[in-house]
């Protein structure tokens, strides 16, 4: 089966500027999860959606920081206005049945605010 | 609330030598229990799971074994190749479907 899709695989944009990154998980996958990984740290989990509705946002910077899964498929991540400390890995990932299966990651997107 | 401990890495070994990565977790209930690998350049791929007390996954030669008396979840492979030089990630999920990572270990394997 096909991977779960993210493009770009890397970004830089100046601080202030706005980027969105997007997803496309295997199909069938109801869970969507966006996690931030920032250099030398593990993955922290942003916003968890399960068909096209929220389940937790609770770790989500909501003042520059917005996702969205229009009709429960595709996803899309943005930051608007960038800090540098948005510099990261941005790892897109699903699951069939929620984490206890285990979840397939997309390769990422490189975030560098400069 | 729930977390998972990593020991510190780089863990740097002879290739064929014995590998042991420490992980314990606190939670409530019952988590089940994953290691993912990280390749350089590549994303997270999951490496091998346990979901109860006392299951043991497995995959590539590696091991872990799910320990609730000790709360851990140790990963270990017999004999490592250069080729298994990544970052190991040691991750619960609970039952809010939700994966909490550990912050990491770099393996390096020199030949």
């Amino acid at each position: 089966e096909a991977g779960v899709a993210q493009s770009p695989r890397y970004k830089i944009i100046e601080k202030r500027q706005s980027v969105a990154f997007w997803c496309n998980p295997i199909s069938g996958h109801a869970t969507l999860y966006w996690y931030q990984q920032i250099l030398g740290q593990g993955p922290k989990l942003l916003i968890q959606f399960q068909n096209n509705g929220v389940v937790d946002d609770s770790q989500l910077p909501k003042d520059r920081f917005s996702a969205e899964r229009l009709k429960g498929v595709d996803s899309t991540l943005k930051i608007q206005p960038a800090k540098l400390e948005d510099s990261a890995v941005y790892l897109c990932a699903s699951s069939p049945r929620g984490g206890r299966s285990g979840y397939t990651f997309g390769s990422g997107t490189r975030l560098t605010v400069v | 609330g729930n977390s998972v401990t990593q020991m510190e890495g780089p863990v740097t070994l002879s290739e064929e030598a014995f590998l042991t990565i420490n992980c314990t977790y606190t939670a409530t209930g019952y988590p089940s229990l994953f290691w993912y690998v990280q390749y350089p350049g590549e994303g997270l791929q999951l490496l091998l799971k346990a979901t109860k007390a006392d299951d043991k996954g497995s995959n590539k030669g590696f091991e872990a074994t799910y320990r609730k008396e000790t709360t851990s979840f140790h990963l270990e492979k017999g004999s490592v190749q250069v080729s298994d030089s990544a970052v190991y990630f040691c991750a619960l999920s609970d039952n809010t479907d939700k994966l909490i990572f550990g912050t990491g270990t770099r393996l390096q394997v020199f030949p």
